[in-house]
């Protein structure tokens, strides 16, 4: 699975957007781009996740490059509960092949 | 709403004690896996299960065994706890198409072995 990288950490106001980005400069064309957080002392928790087309749910918006080489988790109204460490990960999504590979994610901060 | 939960949200134990670490989910979903956790290390596969009483050996599974005798429950059991084994313990579980989808996870067991 590709390699990704994101930055170490990030602040943002409450109520503003927060833009993460995400490089993954060696996807292949069949690897996905998934979105995970993790709130302090809880599990993981699934974001969104797209292939080339930009996705948007009720949590946050994927804009993927049309490159694919790059993709940016949007949260539209950042509040101080999404304060977490977001997970950028690209996989392949094959039958059966449930591996998650967390990196070190980037810490966001979310300021009052 | 999906929900996995887990038998401990914190565990002490002492190095030779056996250690069961039980998970459950109410999604009648196919697929369960145990991962650990630790700083600099990122998530790591223990153990998954696509179905009952099947399992599959995950990327680190020397020292762990698991068992899975009901589709909602998948257990993680620790045959002799050693002080490398304190980690924060997750389970997360996932239906048929899971692959391609969501996993989700239960809170975490935070094990430490003294």
């Amino acid at each position: 699975d590709a390699k990704t990288t994101q930055p170490t950490s990030m602040d943002c106001a409450e109520g503003r957007a927060a833009n993460l980005p995400c490089n993954h400069s060696t996807i292949s064309g069949n690897e996905y781009v998934y979105w995970y957080r993790q709130i302090h002392s809880q599990g993981p928790q699934y974001i969104i996740h797209g292939l080339k087309n930009n996705e948007t749910n009720e949590m946050a918006s994927l804009i993927i490059t049309e490159d694919r080489k790059s993709s940016t988790l949007i949260l539209p109204h950042a509040t101080l509960r999404d304060t977490a460490v977001y997970y950028c990960i690209v996989r392949v999504a094959r039958v059966n092949d449930y591996k998650l590979s967390f990196g070190a994610g980037t810490t966001v901060t979310v300021r009052a | 709403d999906v929900k996995v939960t887990q038998s401990s949200r914190y565990l002490v134990k002492r190095t030779g004690e056996k250690v069961f670490l039980e998970c459950v989910q109410d999604m009648d979903h196919e697929n369960m896996f145990w991962y650990r956790q630790d700083p600099g290390l990122g998530l790591r596969l223990i153990y998954f299960s696509y179905d009952v009483k099947m399992k599959e050996k995950g990327d680190i599974p020397e020292g762990y065994s698991v068992s899975r005798e009901k589709k909602e429950r998948f257990s993680l059991i620790l045959e002799s706890a050693s002080t490398n084994q304190t980690s924060m313990y997750l389970c997360a579980s996932t239906g048929r198409t899971g692959w391609l989808n969501e996993q989700y996870f239960g809170p975490g067991t935070r094990l430490t072995v003294t």
